[in-house]
């Protein structure tokens, strides 16, 4: 079946500094890439989305480029914020209404 | 719009009990789902519906029931809660391409 492998965390970065979180995908179809981001307390919401091979996602100051020649999906930020601190998740979607495969989530603490 | 809302809160019952997680949502979306999620293992699906009357098992289902009537609502039934349904129980609804959250039930079995 479908998977998302996602880097184990905690990552823990100081404010200004480059954010890499690694994600890859294993799917048999041509799926929709996501990355859905959880601050403390709340329910997920939807960062940013690809649904085709080269297409970049961005929000925010994020960004993710869906590479199928690799099946990856990294988010990146060249300078996070103390607010980005919250847990992120990488996801896919095969097609329309279908279930979301989650990966395990990454927290990212970001101090001062 | 409210979007995705969940009661209650927070919840604790007895191991045996039952229960139903209330879900609702406005945006008039076909598509709903409930996922569990707890410590290192992300968001795991329990069930899901792509409309009213049609209804799916996901990952995790034993010990959870459901049904969908109407568009809006989606609930989730602990039948005989154990104190491993500890967890966060989340519901979202949406399109194809965009899932919305609701902010959690918090569930503790003891």
């Amino acid at each position: 079946g479908d998977s998302v492998t996602q880097m184990e965390g905690p990552v823990t970065l100081s404010e200004e500094a480059f954010l890499t979180i690694n994600c890859t995908y294993t799917a048999t179809g041509y799926p929709s890439l996501f990355w859905y981001v959880q601050y403390p307390g709340e329910g997920l919401q939807l960062l940013l989305k690809a649904t085709k091979a080269d297409d970049k996602g961005s929000n925010k100051g994020f960004e993710a480029t869906y590479r199928k020649e690799t099946t990856s999906f990294h988010l990146e930020k060249g300078s996070v914020q103390v607010s980005d601190s919250a847990v992120y998740f990488c996801a896919l979607s095969e097609s329309g209404n279908t279930p979301l495969v989650f990966g395990k989530g990454t927290r990212l603490s970001v101090i001062a | 719009n409210a979007g995705v809302t969940q009661t209650p809160k927070f919840q604790v019952l007895k191991t045996g009990q039952s229960m139903t997680l209330q879900c609702a949502q406005d945006m008039n979306h076909e598509y709903m789902s409930w996922y569990r999620q707890d410590p290192g293992m992300g968001l795991r699906l329990i069930h899901y519906s792509v409309g009213a009357g049609i209804t799916d098992q996901g990952e995790v289902p034993n010990g959870y029931n459901v049904s969908r009537s109407t568009t809006e609502d989606f609930p989730l039934r602990l039948l005989s809660a154990a104190p491993s349904q500890t967890s966060v129980y989340f519901c979202a609804s949406g399109t194809s391409d965009t899932q919305y959250f609701g902010p959690g039930t918090r569930l503790t079995v003891l």
